[in-house]
């Protein structure tokens, strides 16, 4: 099954400055990689995906690159500020498929 | 308000006992889910079922059985209930394969086991 591993686990940042998230995939039939975002407290949500027919998606400050020939995704975030805080999850799976799998998450923690 | 409502969001019970939660959609999606996060953050899934029927039942206890009425609910009954199933609980749904993957959580069971 696919594997995904995401880092850093911890990341913070000076509000400003700019914060890169990691995902490496396993199953390289995976060919969608959507981005969540998690409030303490609250429930995962959407921030941004990515299909495999593109290598890179912008949404004003966020956006998302994907390598398939290495089996790695990255979300970028530039311009931080606080309401950024939050645990990232990265997950991987096939669009259409109703079983995705998330990464261990980051907690980035933006510092004012 | 469209969205998933799970209940109850808080629950606290002794090992042993059996507990339930419920969870509802009204976002007309095909698919729902059972997550479970851990005190790690770890988001896994547990169950998924399109239209009723279980599609992916991950290598979870058989204490866990998810019941799907109709494809708006899909409720999780857990029997004698240890210390490692404190987690917070997320019920999700998707819309129809076609329209993508996007999964809406809803606002998560928190289950304490004492």
């Amino acid at each position: 099954g696919e594997n995904v591993e995401q880092h850093p686990s911890t990341l913070s940042v000076q509000e400003g400055d700019s914060a890169v998230i990691k995902c490496t995939y396993s199953d390289s039939a995976s060919n969608y990689f959507p981005w969540y975002k998690q409030e303490l407290g609250k429930r995962p949500q959407l921030i941004i995906d990515i299909r495999s027919n593109v290598g890179e998606k912008k949404d004003q400050r966020i956006a998302v690159t994907l390598n398939k020939t290495a089996k790695h995704f990255s979300l970028h975030i530039t311009e931080t500020q606080p309401e950024d805080s939050a645990v990232y999850f990265c997950a991987a799976g096939y669009f259409g498929n109703e079983k995705l799998t998330f990464g261990t998450g980051t907690r980035l923690t933006i510092i004012p | 308000d469209t969205a998933v409502s799970q209940t109850p969001k808080y629950l606290v019970t002794q090992m042993g006992n059996d507990k339930s939660i419920k969870c509802e959609q009204n976002l007309g999606h095909d698919t729902m889910y059972w997550y479970k996060q851990d005190s790690k953050k770890f988001l896994k899934i547990m169950f998924s079922y399109n239209n009723k029927e279980l599609i992916i039942n991950e290598t979870v206890p058989n204490r866990f059985s998810p019941k799907s009425p109709d494809k708006a609910h899909l409720n999780l009954h857990i029997n004698s209930l240890e210390l490692g199933d404190s987690a917070v609980y997320f019920c999700a749904s998707s819309p129809p394969t076609m329209s993508g993957n996007t999964i809406y959580f809803g606002e998560g069971s928190w289950l304490t086991v004492v």
